[in-house]
């Protein structure tokens, strides 16, 4: 079993659409958790941390379930800008500098 | 304002060839890692380095050789290539923290095709 899943998508929404990805890790121990973004072709760029309360960025929101061990990301009206591949990303047990990243979710928006 | 690069941005070579991606970084970040980014695995971390003359494996070390003999470069060489390493290489650096996360900033990538 992989340490981060995510369902690869992809995602197709129109413009102005709320859409939300998932996420799951095997770890218990995890301590730090992301949400990276890649456009086509490119590299990855961080787009959120994510924290246990939950936390806002503008028209993303992440979520953190440690019981469930899971996280979630929701981006609200949708704008064609988002279109890119959304990774999760999460830390191994005692040690924020070992990353474990999910396969990603694609999306794309469309007018 | 050069950041993070890497080179050679393409490379195509032959199995058994050895080769080495070069980065460089200008942030003076103390930890540099190498990731593989392949279809349906995401990106695998490689090795990373806490600084210069400090190395560990990642997930994925095996047929893959690092050094940092300066804290800006982490050169990543493959002894002898095989077709199972064509992927992307990224290059990425962080800054040390001693609580919270890290971010971490990504190369452009190499994209390696090994014939």
């Amino acid at each position: 079993r992989k340490e981060v899943e995510q369902d690869p998508g992809p995602f197709n929404v129109p413009e102005g659409a709320t859409v939300a990805f998932n996420c799951t890790y095997s770890n218990s121990a995890s301590q730090s958790f992301f949400w990276y973004r890649q456009d086509c072709r490119k590299e990855p760029k961080l787009l959120m941390s994510v924290y246990s309360s939950g936390n806002e960025d503008g028209r993303f929101t992440a979520q953190l379930n440690r019981a469930s061990q899971y996280i979630s990301l929701l981006i609200r009206d949708s704008k064609l800008s988002d279109s890119a591949t959304y990774l999760c990303v999460v830390s191994r047990a005692g040690n924020n500098n070992d990353m474990r990243f999910g396969a990603g979710t694609r999306l794309t928006v469309k007018p | 304002d050069a950041g993070i690069t890497q080179s050679p941005r393409y490379k195509i070579t032959e199995t058994g060839r050895q080769v080495t991606l070069m980065c460089h970084q200008t942030w003076s970040h103390s930890y540099m890692f190498w990731y593989r980014q392949d279809l349906g695995h995401g990106l695998r971390l490689i090795y990373y380095s806490a600084a210069a003359d400090i190395t560990d494996k990642g997930e994925v070390p095996d047929g893959y050789v690092v050094s940092r003999s300066k804290t800006e470069n982490f050169p990543l060489t493959l002894e002898s290539a095989t077709r199972s390493q064509t992927s992307v290489y990224f290059c990425a650096s962080s800054e040390s923290r001693t609580s919270g996360y890290n971010e971490q900033f990504f190369g452009p990538g190499t994209r390696l095709t090994v014939l």
